[in-house]
């Protein structure tokens, strides 16, 4: 079955460290693979996708990730967390299946930036 | 540049009636994607239209469907409305859809509560 998996609930990173949100996927074919950051009271965002070409792509606020083939892996990182990075992060993976795209998300994934 | 707006923004219904919420994209934006978020169920992807075409669907019943109009708006709607449809249903508009490379920005959402 098709998944996607964010194995933290909870990430605790100190300012100015380097902060890694883990996610990782099971699909058929060529996935599309997304970051989102939900604030409290400002709603969804989008951070970056991958579709194809560079396995490293840049977001926004400063976040990238990674698209590892291998080890079916997309972690967001960023190299020096902000209080303000504070928020849940969401991975969501596209997939093929019956001549359409589905979309499944990660449960998400809530990171704490401590002054 | 206005943003993506959704209306209405709280929404209290009955069991067995139906609903329509609307979605109005960023001008020129002709992709709509729609979302289900609740505590129990996450986020959950309903569909996406692409001039006025549904490109994909997620796996949501019958009851779930929606539309989008020449001018890009679009419409979901939920008919016979059960408790397990009090969400926040989040839309997201961009130029060239989940496939392509840009960036989605989300509406505010609409809270809808089944009672």
């Amino acid at each position: 079955a098709q998944s996607v998996a964010q194995p933290e609930d909870q990430v605790n990173v100190a300012e100015g460290n380097p902060l890694t949100v883990k996610c990782t996927y099971s699909v058929s074919g060529n996935p599309y693979l997304f970051w989102y950051v939900q604030y409290p009271n400002r709603g969804l965002q989008f951070l970056l996708k991958y579709i194809t070409g560079d396995n490293l792509v840049k977001g926004s606020y400063g976040f990238e990730a990674e698209f590892n083939k291998s080890q079916t892996s997309f972690h967001l990182k960023k190299p020096s967390a902000l209080v303000s990075d504070s928020a849940l992060y969401f991975c969501a993976v596209g997939f093929a299946t019956s001549g359409t795209y589905k979309y499944i998300f990660g449960t998400g994934t809530r990171l704490k930036v401590l002054a | 540049k206005a943003g993506v707006t959704q209306t209405p923004r709280y929404l209290i219904k009955t069991r067995g009636q139906q609903v329509t919420l609307s979605c109005s994209p960023i001008s020129g934006h002709r992709s709509v994607s729609w979302y289900q978020q609740t505590p129990g169920q996450g986020l959950q992807f309903l569909f996406e239209y692409f001039s006025e075409t549904q490109r994909n669907k997620g796996n949501f019943p019958g009851r779930f469907s929606g539309r989008q109009f020449s001018n890009s708006r679009s419409e979901m709607n939920v008919s016979t409305l059960e408790l397990g449809d009090s969400a926040l249903y989040l839309c997201a508009s961009s130029v060239t859809g989940l496939a392509g490379t840009d960036t989605q920005y989300f509406g505010p959402g609409t809270r809808l509560t089944v009672l």
